[in-house]
């Protein structure tokens, strides 16, 4: 079962930040956050992955709060090729990834 | 770098006939996956192979499905009798080592009717 609460659908206005929360409350000290986003018949891509620390790459920011209870993905500036279908995975014992139903994300133009 | 290869694209079937699907992932990943995606969740898993031994099948119905990877580079995934439930895409994906970023193919869609 997923270990992870997030909101079935948001909108964005292109151009601004989108940004999506996620709930992992019981999460472990040892598992990690990955965030996946699936655009519309294709498979899920990667987006960025953390522990503790807020990390950033080229396409988003993702910041955990200090208790590790909840997470912020950040798209700095979305564009229309950025609705999707974003998932929020903490990564259990064992290395399996469970997917939940995550956020449907519309950029509106 | 090729990414991870699926083919059929799409296939439709009638119930208790039998399909199977293939993969081929990315060279050098050790670590396959075959999930399945029924239309509105998200990816389940079904069988996780390191090389060509299985890792975990706790969630393939092994009565029907069944999943092999031979040589540990490509796989198939067979079911057979297909049910009416059994509609969804079925996603492959591969790792370098488990637990490592998985890169998806683009999936095959089965439609059981």
């Amino acid at each position: 079962d997923a270990k992870t609460t997030q909101p079935p659908s948001m909108d964005c206005a292109e151009g601004r930040a989108a940004n999506l929360p996620c709930n992992h409350s019981t999460i472990s000290g040892n598992e990690y956050v990955y965030w996946y986003r699936q655009i519309h018949s294709q498979g899920p891509q990667y987006i960025i992955h953390g522990l503790k620390n807020n990390e950033t790459n080229e396409m988003a920011s993702l910041i955990i709060t200090e208790d590790r209870k909840s997470s912020t993905l950040i798209l700095p500036h979305a564009t229309l090729r950025d609705t999707a279908v974003y998932y929020c995975i903490v990564r259990v014992v064992g290395n399996q990834f469970y997917f939940g139903t995550g956020t449907s994300l519309t950029v509106i133009p | 770098e090729a990414g991870v290869a699926q083919s059929p694209r799409y296939k439709i079937i009638e119930k208790r006939q039998s399909v199977a699907f293939w993969c081929n992932p990315i060279s050098g990943h050790a670590t396959l996956y075959w999930y399945q995606q029924i239309l509105g969740q998200g990816p389940k898993l079904l069988i996780q192979f390191q090389n060509n031994g299985v890792v975990d099948d706790s969630q393939l119905p092994k009565d029907r499905f069944s999943a092999e990877r031979l040589k540990g580079v490509d796989s198939t995934l067979k079911i057979q009798p297909a049910k009416l439930e059994d509609s969804a895409v079925y996603l492959c994906a591969s790792s370098r080592e488990a637990g490592g970023e998985q890169f998806f193919g683009p999936g095959t869609r089965l439609t059981v009717l």
